[in-house]
This record gives C-alpha cells, sequence and structure tokens, in this order.
C-alpha cells in the first residue's frame, strides 16, 4: 500500500500559538488530501478536502481560518492551526487518494497535538 | 443521509476465537465498502475494501462480504490473535468519495 507520513508525531505548545502539520506521500502522487481529527476512543471528524492547486473544501462548522490547509503540491500538504487553544487538542489525520482508485484513502499516521 | 452503525465495543475474545464485527450502512448510489485498522498511537491502515455486491475482500485471515440487499459488511476473522486488539473502523464510500466513519469497535484479545 501507499506510505503516507506525518510530522511531527506529536506537539505540545502554549495557548495562542500558531502550529503546522505535515502530511507527505512517500512513494505516489496525492490527487486530493483530506485532514480529519479525533477525539480520544471517537470516530473521525472530517474537517476539510483539498486538491492540489485550489483551495481546499471545509466541512461545515470547521474554521478556515483558524485550520489553515495548504496543498503545495502532489505530495505534500499542510495544517496549520493558527492560535491554538485547549479545546483544539486533538490527534489530527491526513488521508490521501492517488493509486488504488479514487475511493481509497491512505492515512498518516496522526499527529497529537495538546495546547496547554 | 449517508451513516454507517457500528456494533459497540469493546469486544473481548480469548486468543484462537472467532470475530465478527457488525456494520451495517446508509449510503447513496452504490458506496465502495471499507475496513480500516487502527492499533494504538497510530493512524488508519487499509485492511480490506470491496466495490460492488457480493464481493469479498479479505486481508491478514479477515474477511467481510458486501451485501447489497442488507446493505452491510460485516467483518469476520476465524482465529483472533492478541496481536488483533485494535480499534476497527467501517466506512462506506459513495460516489463523493468522503469517507463516513463509523465509531469504531475495539477489540481486546487475551492471551
Amino acid at each position: 500500500g501507499a506510505v503516507v507520513s506525518q510530522h511531527p508525531s506529536w506537539v505540545i505548545c502554549k495557548s495562542g500559538t500558531s502550529v503546522k502539520i505535515e502530511c507527505r506521500s512517500l512513494d505516489f502522487q496525492a490527487t486530493t488530501m483530506f485532514w480529519y481529527r479525533q477525539f480520544p476512543k471517537q470516530s473521525l471528524m472530517l474537517m476539510a478536502t483539498s486538491n492540489e492547486g485550489s483551495k481546499a473544501t471545509y466541512e461545515q462548522g470547521v474554521e478556515k481560518d483558524k485550520f489553515l490547509i495548504n496543498h503545495a503540491s502532489l505530495t505534500l500538504s499542510t495544517l496549520t492551526v493558527t492560535s491554538a487553544h485547549p479545546e483544539d487538542s486533538s490527534f489530527y489525520i491526513c488521508g490521501q487518494v492517488g493509486i488504488g482508485g479514487a475511493d481509497t484513502q491512505y492515512f498518516g499516521p496522526g499527529t497529537r497535538l495538546t495546547v496547554l | 443521509g449517508n451513516s454507517v452503525t457500528q456494533m459497540e465495543g469493546p469486544v473481548t475474545l480469548s486468543e484462537e476465537a472467532f470475530l465478527t464485527i457488525n456494520c451495517t450502512y446508509t449510503a447513496t448510489g452504490y458506496p465502495s465498502l471499507f475496513w480500516y485498522v487502527q492499533y494504538p498511537g497510530e493512524g488508519l491502515q487499509l485492511l480490506l475494501k470491496a466495490t460492488k455486491a457480493d464481493d469479498k475482500g479479505s486481508n491478514k485471515g479477515f474477511e467481510a462480504t458486501y451485501r447489497k440487499e442488507t446493505t452491510s459488511f460485516h467483518l469476520e476473522k476465524g482465529s483472533v490473535q492478541v496481536s488483533d486488539s485494535a480499534v476497527y473502523f467501517c466506512a462506506p464510500v459513495p460516489g463523493t468519495y468522503k469517507y463516513i466513519f463509523g465509531t469504531g469497535t475495539r477489540l481486546k484479545v487475551l492471551a
């Protein structure tokens, strides 16, 4: 299967700072990327969908000015949590589509964000 | 709207027991169906998929059959191992390619 990496794997920051999370596809070109957040012992909630070279489409209730997504290339997408607050603490996972069919997503290992 | 229902966990089994995790869904059109597995502290890994009615997806001893008439995609394994302990997510994917995840079913396998 396709390999997707995320960096960092965990981050702790102070309230009010911004945090950037990178998602890279290592062995394929990802035409579409997805960002999810997952609360403890809960399912994944889709935050936004992005296609390379175009603006991300955010799900209802997700603040686009707070969660900035940049799909810079076919192998890299970044999620920036701006002015982070404790309620933004969560597990963030990216998913990518590229090979294996347009319906098959490959997920990164996740980034655990803790905002103090 | 589109939705998926998974059996609530945790499911606790002894090693070598038979596993069934139920999954039923509602989705527009003819979705592809997926099972993903999440080990502690990790992201999701694709376990298996099926794209049309009566297709059987299989991987690592796990199987699931696309049942269109009952809109189900139950996950089964004949003999579980301790290393199978994880959270399992069922996900129908309609034509929009937006995944609909269930709440996940936590499996604990005891030695």
